[in-house]
């Protein structure tokens, strides 16, 4: 089966780029999305096909995918951005596969 | 305005069955693949289950195989989960979500989410 790896936790001080990882066998060759969840709410889309956001997602946020990784980078980080992130991809073993997460610390 | 709006979740016992139901506006089910996705207390997203656009073609993660059948009603606009043989590990917030598509093509992910509905296993 197909699995994306995510660090458990980020740290970044406000105002500064955070970056959340994902890895996965090839995931360059996937189309990776992110989501953004907060506690007691539902995901949110934040980044789809590797780098387009969705109307409405600020541009502070931003994707990149290539070889084994991709990468969610968040400029100018502020405090709301604080919060669980999910990386998914889809691969014909283990379709529409997540990441296992990522705690967004914004200290 | 889409929404989603998930319903049916509530305790039941270990061996038992539950119907979760999606109700969808602002948009039609006949143009749109769903997902079911579950995510378990202090867990992450796992995904459960999926229907295309038409009903032809459903797809289930390995732990949902035999147990779970998704399936919509295009009338009321409305999809299902029908999740029989319950676990504990089945425990988890379900969600409902739409899958993007980009003039008819598919990239793989959920633009739109509901606000889930709880499924507890215990006896």
């Amino acid at each position: 089966s197909y699995e994306l790896t995510q660090p458990p936790s980020v740290s970044v001080s406000p105002g500064q780029t955070a970056s959340i990882t994902c890895s996965g066998d090839k995931v360059g060759d996937k189309y990776v999305c992110w989501y953004q969840q907060k506690p007691g709410q539902s995901p949110l889309l934040v980044i789809y096909q590797d780098d387009k956001r969705p109307s409405g997602i600020p541009e502070r946020f931003s994707g990149s995918n290539s070889g084994n990784t991709a990468t969610l980078t968040i400029s100018g980080t502020q405090a709301i951005d604080e919060a669980d992130y999910y990386c998914q991809a889809w691969d014909i073993s283990t379709p529409w596969v997540f990441g296992g997460g990522t705690k967004l610390t914004v200290l | 305005e889409v929404q989603l709006v998930e319903s049916g979740g509530g305790l039941v016992q270990p061996g038992g069955s539950l119907r979760l139901s999606c109700a969808a506006s602002g948009f039609t089910l006949s143009s749109y693949w769903m997902h079911w996705v579950r995510q378990a207390p202090g867990k992450g997203l796992v995904w459960v289950s999926r229907i295309n656009s038409d009903g032809s073609s459903t797809n289930y993660a390995d732990s949902a195989k035999g147990r779970f059948t998704i399936s919509r009603d295009i009338a009321k606009n409305t999809v299902y989960m029908q999740m029989n043989s319950l676990r504990a590990e089945d425990t988890a917030v379900y969600y409902c979500a739409r899958e993007g598509e980009d003039n008819g093509n598919y990239y793989y992910y959920m633009d739109v989410w509901g606000k889930g509905t709880t499924v507890t296993v215990s006896s």
